[in-house]
């Protein structure tokens, strides 16, 4: 039971280097989510997806770029990296569901760690 | 403008003792509210929740609880274990639209044996 799994875990480029971290899920989650954490702060949404096909810009979209073209499949691609991208970068999943209470807990990945020099 | 805010950096409590994990938010729009734990090269573990219409939630030595007042929640765990260690995040969303968590800046929880 793989849950929620990223490729790659650590990855060093260079200033203007692109490249596209993969996130991929398999519990037929509807809802993919980017974050970023960098150090001493929390999680800060960067793109999200509310299902196939859609995306959507979130806190810090700045300098990347999603695409959903596969329910099970969230990439965040880098067109021209930049020091200040250096970051823990963790993918999330969940349910969607209808109601007043959902209770449905975002599942994340264990990340992939980004050096821009 | 941090709308989740975790005020202590760090906590250490002997083993056997109850840890008290606080988080005060601002936005008035946030109705579910989640605490995550994280290990050092793992990503955040979903511990517990509670919604805006409870304001206690247990799961076995974890409780969470909610004062929509004062916009302040804690985690409580008793009692405290060594593998309890770890940096807990408070986290909170609107129950709808995008359902993306608002995180804190996390709490270094060291449980001495």
């Amino acid at each position: 039971n793989a849950g929620v799994t990223q490729t790659p875990k650590f990855r060093v480029l260079k200033t203007g280097q692109s490249m596209t971290l993969l996130c991929a899920q398999d519990m037929n989650h509807e809802y993919m989510y980017w974050y970023r954490q960098d150090p001493g702060m929390g999680l800060r949404l960067i793109h999200y997806s509310v299902g196939e096909g859609t995306t959507a810009k979130g806190e810090v979209p700045d300098g990347y770029n999603v695409s959903r073209l596969k329910k099970q499949n969230f990439l965040l691609g880098l067109e021209s990296a930049a020091p200040s991208q250096t970051s823990v970068y963790f993918c999330a999943s969940s349910y969607h569901v209808t109601g007043l209470v959902s209770n449905q807990p975002q599942h994340f990945g264990d990340g992939t760690r980004l050096s821009i020099l | 403008d941090q709308q989740v805010k975790q005020n202590s950096p760090s906590l250490s409590v002997q083993e056997g003792r109850i840890s008290i994990l606080n988080c005060d938010y601002t936005n008035s729009m946030f109705d579910y509210f989640l605490w995550y734990k994280k290990y050092p090269a793992e990503g955040p573990t979903f511990l517990i929740s509670i919604s805006s219409i409870k304001d206690k939630n247990e799961d076995g030595r974890f409780t969470v609880f909610l004062n929509k007042s004062a916009k302040h929640l804690s985690l409580h765990i008793v009692p405290s274990q060594p593998g309890d260690s770890a940096v807990y995040f408070c986290a909170a969303s609107v129950d709808t639209g995008r359902r993306a968590l608002t995180f804190g800046s996390g709490t270094r929880l060291q449980v001495q044996p």
